[in-house]
């Protein structure tokens, strides 16, 4: 059984440039939500989709926008980079949105 | 608007202590509790889940703890080793999206 796999691992980035980051979810999940997490804080959601449909969203803009594949896995596109979006990006996936998740390695952002 | 608070948020103890790591949200409504642990600079590793329904969980030296009509959850670890040393973050799950303590990062001491 494979876990959660996320690409890439890290990624720099300059202000007001796109970015696309790619999670595969665990074998049998259809739900896949995305976090945000900034140095020494917990993690902060910014929206979950479940079976290719958006199931719910965080306090984010919409330039954090993204979608989910036929075969559960997700992208996660963010516009117009600004610094504070330097973080490291997590995603998770659960059988649906109401039982454990699990997570991947991350990607870790810098924007300059 | 469910908080959740993890106090202390940093200890440090000698290999071999027996521990507990507080966790406190403010809502009983949620589904569930998961305890995680991170690495410096790694993502999240699941360690244990308490059901809304459940009192307690354990995996090894680990045991969590929940009482959701005080708001509490404790995280004990038995006979710690320095490999234990991370930070550890609990999270509850009210509707779809977990909500997460800010962890306390425990360091075990040889």
């Amino acid at each position: 059984e494979t876990g959660v796999t996320q690409s890439p691992t890290h990624l720099i980035k300059t202000r007001g440039q796109q970015v696309t980051l790619r999670c595969s979810s665990q074998s049998g999940h259809n739900t896949v939500s995305w976090y945000q997490q900034a140095l020494g804080q917990g993690p902060q959601f910014i929206f979950q989709y479940y079976r290719e449909e958006e199931n719910g969203r965080g306090n984010f803009p919409p330039r954090f926008s993204g979608l989910q594949f036929p075969n559960y896995s997700s992208e996660l596109n963010v516009n117009a980079l600004e610094l504070d979006d330097s973080a490291l990006y997590l995603c998770a996936s659960s059988l649906d949105g109401y039982n454990e998740q699990f997570f991947g390695p991350g990607t870790r952002l810098t924007v300059l | 608007k469910q908080e959740v608070t993890q106090i202390p948020a940093a200890l440090s103890v000698p290999e071999g202590e027996n521990l507990v790591l507080n966790c406190s949200f403010t809502d009983s409504a949620i589904y569930n509790l998961q305890w995680f642990r991170q690495d410096p600079g790694k993502g999240l590793t699941s360690l244990l889940l308490i059901q809304s329904s459940q009192r307690e969980q354990t995996s090894g030296r680990l045991n969590a703890s929940l009482d959701k009509s005080s708001g509490r959850s404790t995280l004990y670890i038995a006979a710690s080793q320095p490999g234990d040393s991370a930070t550890y973050l609990c999270a509850v799950l009210p509707n779809y999206q977990l909500i997460w303590g800010a962890g306390t990062k425990l360091i075990i001491k040889p």
